[in-house]
């Protein structure tokens, strides 16, 4: 049963300090995406990567965030330095693309970021 | 561009009758749009797709939308709630050639007893 993994599911950091988030995308899969979910907000893109190149990454906060894809097996979402504005449920999702098969996403279980 | 919008953030049903989740969309062509749902501490997972084939689309766990141009909308109904059918449901639309999805803003499901 294949499956987006993410690392760690739960963080807890202070103000100030560097965060990663890692996610394995289901092997085969070309597109990724990073997600943030929050009350407020509800659930926003920030970025997304077809065959490990950037697509578009224009929901992030450019001075704070970098998303890249070291290989096609790993994902990372960075955030320095870190705020308490920035706790949130983050998730990576896979999915093929472009196409009738890039409609679906499969997602991971999500990273619960806390910011004191 | 495209959009859609959930019309209730919380529907709250007993168990054993009808749900109904409203969402309507906006799009300048004819749209593919989604269903997903989000059990408590979970990610998300594809109840069902709209893809321009059956106006009525069957998913998994008893769940079916119907694809209504006219109104613009694709509401989620099933017949009999049942209690592990609480969770947050997000109505979505492909964003287009970049194999985006755009999502709403949920609608949270509880279900008595």
């Amino acid at each position: 049963d294949a499956r987006v993994t993410q690392t760690p599911r739960h963080k807890v950091t202070e103000m100030g300090q560097e965060v990663t988030m890692r996610c394995q995308p289901i092997l085969g899969h070309n597109t990724v995406f990073w997600y943030r979910q929050t009350m407020m907000q509800g659930l926003e893109l920030l970025a997304y990567f077809r065959n490990r190149a950037p697509l578009d990454d224009s929901g992030m906060p450019k001075d704070r965030f970098s998303a890249e894809m070291p290989d096609a097996t790993l994902a990372t979402l960075k955030i320095q330095p870190s705020e308490p504005r920035d706790s949130a449920v983050y998730f990576c999702a896979s999915g093929l693309g472009p196409g009738t098969s890039s409609y679906e996403q499969y997602f991971g279980p999500g990273t619960r970021l806390t910011v004191t | 561009a495209q959009s859609v919008t959930q019309l209730d953030s919380h529907v709250s049903v007993s168990e054993g009758t009808p749900v109904l989740l409203r969402c309507n969309y906006s799009s300048s062509y004819s749209p593919s749009l989604f269903w997903y749902v989000q059990h408590p501490n979970k990610g998300l997972q594809l109840l069902l797709k709209y893809t321009s084939a059956a106006t009525l689309v069957k998913g998994i766990n008893g769940f079916e939308a119907e694809f209504k141009k006219s109104e613009t909308s694709f509401h989620l109904t099933k017949p009999s709630a049942h209690m592990s059918d609480a969770a947050e449901y997000f109505c979505g639309v492909y964003g287009g050639s970049q194999g985006n999805l755009i999502f709403g803003k949920g609608t949270k499901l509880s279900v008595k007893p």
